[in-house]
């Protein structure tokens, strides 16, 4: 079946550092990446989806590639801010399957420090 | 346009009672997903209703867990009997992408107590 690994549970930076959270997958087809990002009592929210190979993909200072040959799709913003402190979904959906099939990663905090 | 409602917010309950959340999904969206949040296990699918008619529900949660969709306005889960296990957030969240791929929309969830 689908899976999606996010290596690191809890990540702690200091304000301004640039930053990379990691998501690998695996599946058979060609599939769509979420990155979704849920702030300390809030709803999850869509930070950036994507699904055409290498193609770098921006929102509100955060990016992401998708790259189908590492099977990766790592999110990254060159300088983190304290409001950027929440947890953070990677999630896969097979095209074939549709919203039948997510797969959610099992989520990083951030915490970022003055 | 207003997002997904859930309610309550917060509940708490004595083991072996009946629980009802509910959910109010975005207007015009068919697809509606239950997920249980935990800090061990992350996001774990309940259920997920297409156009009303339950597409998944959950495997492993079938026992206890129900969740019914009356109209595709408003859904209910419901957990019975309680057990201190189930304590954890419940997010509710819909789709309007006729169960094609597509953005998830989240409510605030709600979070269950059980003592």
């Amino acid at each position: 079946g689908d899976s999606v690994t996010q290596t690191e549970g809890l990540v702690t930076l200091t304000k301004g550092l640039p930053v990379m959270l990691n998501c690998t997958y695996q599946t058979t087809y060609s599939p769509f990446l979420f990155w979704y990002v849920q702030h300390l009592n809030e709803a999850p929210k869509l930070l950036l989806k994507s699904s055409t190979d290498n193609k770098r993909t921006e929102h509100q200072g955060f990016y992401a590639t998708l790259h189908k040959s590492s099977s990766s799709f790592h999110l990254q913003k060159s300088s983190v801010q304290l409001s950027d402190s929440a947890l953070y979904f990677c999630a896969l959906s097979d095209p074939y399957y549709g919203n039948e099939k997510i797969t959610f990663g099992a989520g990083t905090k951030l915490t970022i420090k003055p | 346009d207003a997002g997904v409602t859930q309610t309550p917010r917060h509940e708490v309950a004595e083991k072996g009672q009946t629980i009802i959340l509910k959910c109010e999904p975005v207007s015009g969206h068919n697809d509606l997903f239950w997920y249980r949040q935990t800090k061990i296990q992350g996001l774990e699918l309940l259920s997920y209703f297409r156009s009303k008619s339950l597409m998944e529900d959950g495997g492993a949660f079938k026992d206890r867990f129900k969740a019914e969709m009356l109209n595709s306005s408003f859904s209910t889960l419901k957990i019975q009997p309680t057990e201190p296990k189930d304590s954890a957030v419940y997010l509710c969240a819909s789709s309007g992408t006729g169960g094609l791929t597509g953005q998830l929309y989240f409510g605030e969830g709600s979070k269950l107590t059980v003592l």
